[in-house]
């Protein structure tokens, strides 16, 4: 069955360290891959997608079909990036439906 | 920019009842897909609507239905009201029905099955 997998619930880290969240899908067929991200008190909002190949507020991610994930990586996190963050997969070509992970809570404090 | 838009905000309704949830799509979009997010988790995907037609369902049962309007707004319709209807649920458009075509979410609307 499809499905994606957000291992961590809440990943906490200081103002300045790496941060990585961590994605991994289920599927045999060509996904699309997403990063959804939720600001406190915001709607949910597209941060990023593998076929765009961008940085977007200096975070990253590259699709790996050998090891079925997308991890989104940034080389410095801010306070600022403290939000839900959820990975989303496309099958194919199904229009809008998005299978999403659970969502990792990223918490950046000084 | 407006946005997407869902009314109500908040609904209060008792088990057997049915439940109207409403979505104005950013101008423009033609496309409105729904999502079902309950505590904890992630939204699942319940419609997807492009140019008023069903172009997606979910793994939910026939309680559940939706359409979409010549203005693009759409209705989500829950019949038979369950305690695990209880959710939020988010309304989304996107400008055209498939890929390449980024979701935009609307605030949602949170429901409680009493």
């Amino acid at each position: 069955a499809q499905r994606v997998t957000q291992p961590e619930k809440l990943l906490s880290v200081f103002k300045g360290a790496p941060v990585e969240l961590k994605c991994n899908y289920s599927y045999s067929g060509s996904p699309e891959l997403f990063w959804y991200v939720q600001y406190s008190r915001q709607r949910l909002q597209l941060l990023l997608r593998h076929i765009s190949r961008e940085s977007i507020k200096g975070f990253t991610a590259d699709l790996n079909k050998g090891e079925t994930s997308f991890h989104l990586k940034k080389p410095f996190a801010q306070e600022e990036d403290s939000a839900m963050y959820y990975c989303a997969l496309r099958l194919g070509q199904a229009g809008t439906a998005l299978i999403f992970g659970k969502g990792t809570t990223l918490s950046v404090s000084s | 920019d407006a946005g997407v838009t869902q009314s109500p905000t908040h609904l209060i309704k008792t088990r057997g009842q049915h439940v109207t949830l409403r979505c104005s799509p950013i101008s423009g979009h033609k496309s409105v897909s729904w999502y079902q997010q309950v505590l904890g988790q992630g939204p699942q995907f319940i419609f997807q609507y492009y140019e008023k037609e069903e172009r997606g369902r979910g793994n939910f049962p026939d309680r559940f239905s939706a359409r979409q309007f010549p203005n693009y707004s759409s209705e989500l319709n829950v019949n038979a009201l369950l305690l695990g209807d209880s959710a939020l649920y988010l309304c989304a458009s996107s400008p055209a029905g498939a890929y390449n075509s980024p979701l935009h979410f609307g605030n949602g609307t949170r429901l409680t099955v009493t």
